[in-house]
């Protein structure tokens, strides 16, 4: 299948570990986040999304941290499985603008 | 069955020739947009419409147009002004900006479009 970064950092993890991505954002405006999962040759699927007025939002299996001090949130996957193999990226919407602005990614290889 | 649907997946286009990608929602979202994918980088806003017969340049619009006569389709042709056109090609809708605290992007599957 299609690759959708050839070159993006990569975060391997054994099936069953906890899995931890970050994403830095530039804005300070940004109030509003979130967290796509791409698998090859597929449109991204919303995973979860968290507003700046919360530090942490739980899903089923993930969690959503935002730290705005720093300008960083991360997306934690407990209980990593192979299906959770993909790029994953996050995406920032400053308030005085309809846009997201989208990171280029990480990628997520989980092993057996 | 609701959601955003992209045709083709893959579309060859000839030097000098104009292509046309399709994209339906049935989720009767507002808005909807345009964004280009290359290997390592992140998606960019080509077009988007937040309203029927409305639309907007995103970041890289040069080359592309588009058109919003249906609610439910927004398709964009690439055209031969458009010097770079290989890549993945991802259409999202959302509930419309201005009236919702929804901004959440929904995307198609995308289409593959290569040069011959």
């Amino acid at each position: 299948g299609e690759s959708v970064g050839l070159h993006l950092p990569t975060l391997s993890v054994q099936e069953g570990d906890n899995s931890i991505i970050n994403c830095a954002y530039s804005n300070s405006a940004s109030d509003y986040f979130i967290w796509y999962k791409q698998e090859s040759g597929k449109g991204p699927q919303f995973i979860i999304d968290i507003r700046s007025n919360m530090d942490k939002r739980q899903g089923q299996r993930v969690t959503v941290l935002l730290n705005k001090t720093v300008k960083h949130l991360s997306l934690q996957i407990a209980a990593t499985q192979p299906g959770d193999s993909a790029v994953y990226f996050c995406a920032e919407r400053s308030y005085n603008t309809d846009k997201l602005i989208f990171g280029t990614g990480t990628r997520l290889q989980v092993f057996p | 069955d609701g959601g955003i649907t992209q045709s083709p997946k893959y579309l060859f286009r000839k030097e000098g020739q104009n292509v046309t990608l399709s994209c339906e929602q049935n989720l009767n979202h507002d808005a909807m947009y345009w964004y280009r994918q290359d290997p390592g980088q992140g998606l960019r806003l080509i077009y988007y419409s937040q309203i029927v017969n409305d639309f907007q340049k995103g970041d890289i619009a040069e080359g592309y147009s588009v058109s919003r006569e249906k609610k439910e389709s927004f398709p964009l042709t690439v055209t031969s002004a458009q010097k770079n056109p290989t890549a993945f090609y991802l259409c999202a809708s959302s509930i419309d900006l201005a009236t919702s605290a929804q901004e959440t992007q929904y995307f198609g599957p995308g289409t593959r479009l290569l040069v011959l």
